[in-house]
């Protein structure tokens, strides 16, 4: 299996560019997260989706949007994207929201100049 | 807000000893805390959990404790390897704030050999 799956690995923007960060999950899984991780600092909430055609925010949601496109995947899209948004970010999925175990994929680095 | 926060950024044993990672939390509501362990370069990966009703949890050598007197949940592992070598997110799940899987800031845990 290959669990979680993100596209790109790595990213370089200009400020005001916009993209969209892509994820996937085939363990058939209800909830899936986006999260950023900063240097030396832990992973914050950015968006997750409870279950399929459902989105809520996180931590930290301003600047970005989230689209559930079916069970298996959830989208991260900057519109604009600004140097503060320069971070590793991962998706997640887990079983049901609540649920303990979430598997994590291997990461975006994003770096916006 | 609410925040789930680790009392020291780094840790070093020596191979075989025994490693413990503290963290203190805030939030009395939370129903489940968790321990992740993340490599380098690697998404983070579920080690443990306990539910807030428990005061120890044990897997395969690593034990979990949870004070909530104190607020203070602790992960010890025993007989440190060189694979232990990562950092140690602890984070925490309340069911009546949407069951969101929230991370603290990380403990690096390095074994010397």
């Amino acid at each position: 299996n290959a669990g979680v799956t993100q596209t790109p690995k790595f990213q370089v923007l200009k400020t005001g560019q916009s993209m969209t960060l892509q994820c996937a999950q085939d363990m058939n899984h209800n909830s899936m997260y986006w999260y950023r991780q900063d240097p030396g600092m832990g992973l914050r909430l950015i968006y997750y989706s409870a279950s399929e055609g459902t989105t809520d925010k996180g931590e930290v949601p301003n600047g970005y949007n989230v689209s559930r496109l079916n069970k298996r995947e959830f989208s991260l899209r900057l519109e604009s994207a600004a140097p503060s948004q320069t971070s590793v970010y991962f998706c997640a999925s887990s079983e049901w929201t609540g649920g303990t175990e979430a598997f994590f994929g291997q990461g975006t680095r994003l770096t916006v100049v | 807000g609410e925040s789930v926060g680790l009392h020291l950024p780094t840790l070093s044993v020596q191979e075989g000893d025994n490693s413990i990672i503290n963290c203190a939390y805030s939030n009395s509501a939370s129903d489940y805390f968790i321990w992740y362990k993340q490599e380098s370069g690697k998404g983070p990966q579920f080690i443990i959990d306990i539910r807030s009703n428990m005061d120890k949890r044990q897997g395969q050598r690593v034990t979990v404790l949870l004070n909530k007197t104190v607020k203070h949940l602790s992960l010890q592992i025993a007989a440190t390897q060189p694979g232990d070598s990562a950092v140690y997110f602890c984070a925490e799940i309340a069911y009546n704030q949407g069951g969101k899987l929230i991370f603290g800031q990380g403990t690096e845990l390095s074994v010397k050999p």
